[in-house]
């Protein structure tokens, strides 16, 4: 079975710091990967998706991810960060077969929580 | 108005209580989601419907039942609420082919507190 790990419940960083959250997944065939991010009080915002090709995908709001066979990990960059990134973010996953034809569920991690100090 | 709506935001009930939640969207999607959120685990999928007369159970579905009574329109019932299902409630929508399936679009949430 599938399953996501982002090994940071909490991350703390100053405005303009540069900032990476973890993922981490499990899957044996093809994995489509996902950033969302939920502000206090909204439901969740697709950030940024990989399917496939170019390994480095650009999302909105300034983010970037990395999808890394190797180790399979997709980890959550940005350079400089505003007071307004501060939510939660989670990785998900979702799944193919080996042909690529995709099941269309998805696997959440447990979410890590973003805080920004001025 | 939001793509996907879901009604109410807030609900405070009771032991034992029946209760509905739901969820209407207007993006002509034909599948839909119903998850729980609780602090610490993420999302978890409880039923989703891949279209009106297909439906299936999640990882999470005991103590739940769901209806889809359109095309736009997919219920969660809570046959006799208990405090453990106090969390919050997303439901999602999503295309039916190809890779775009996996883009899911969520409400903003009911917040759902058993007492």
């Amino acid at each position: 079975a599938q399953s996501v790990t982002q090994p940071d419940i909490h991350i703390t960083v100053s405005e303009g710091a540069s900032l990476e959250l973890r993922c981490n997944y499990s899957y044996g065939a093809t994995p489509y990967l996902f950033w969302y991010v939920q502000s206090p009080g909204q439901g969740l915002q697709l950030l940024l998706k990989y399917f496939s090709g170019d390994t480095l995908v650009q999302g909105i709001k300034g983010f970037e991810a990395e999808f890394k066979r190797s180790q399979s990990s997709f980890n959550l960059r940005k350079p400089s960060v505003h007071w307004s990134d501060a939510a939660e973010y989670f990785c998900a996953v979702g799944s193919a077969n080996a042909g690529g034809t995709s099941y269309g569920k998805l696997t959440f991690g447990q979410g890590t929580i973003l805080t920004v100090h001025p | 108005d939001a793509d996907v709506t879901q009604t109410p935001r807030n609900r405070i009930t009771k032991t034992g209580k029946r209760i509905m939640l739901e969820c209407s969207q207007t993006k002509g999607h034909d599948r839909m989601y119903w998850y729980r959120q609780d602090p610490g685990l993420g999302l978890r999928l409880i039923y989703y419907s891949f279209d009106v007369k297909d439906i299936n159970k999640g990882e999470i579905s005991d103590g739940y039942s769901v209806s889809r009574q359109a095309q736009a329109k997919f219920s969660l019932s809570l046959e006799s609420a208990i405090p453990n299902q106090t969390a919050l409630y997303f439901c999602a929508t999503s295309e039916t082919s190809g890779p775009a399936k996996n883009i899911q679009y969520f409400g903003a949430g009911t917040r759902l507190s058993v007492l």
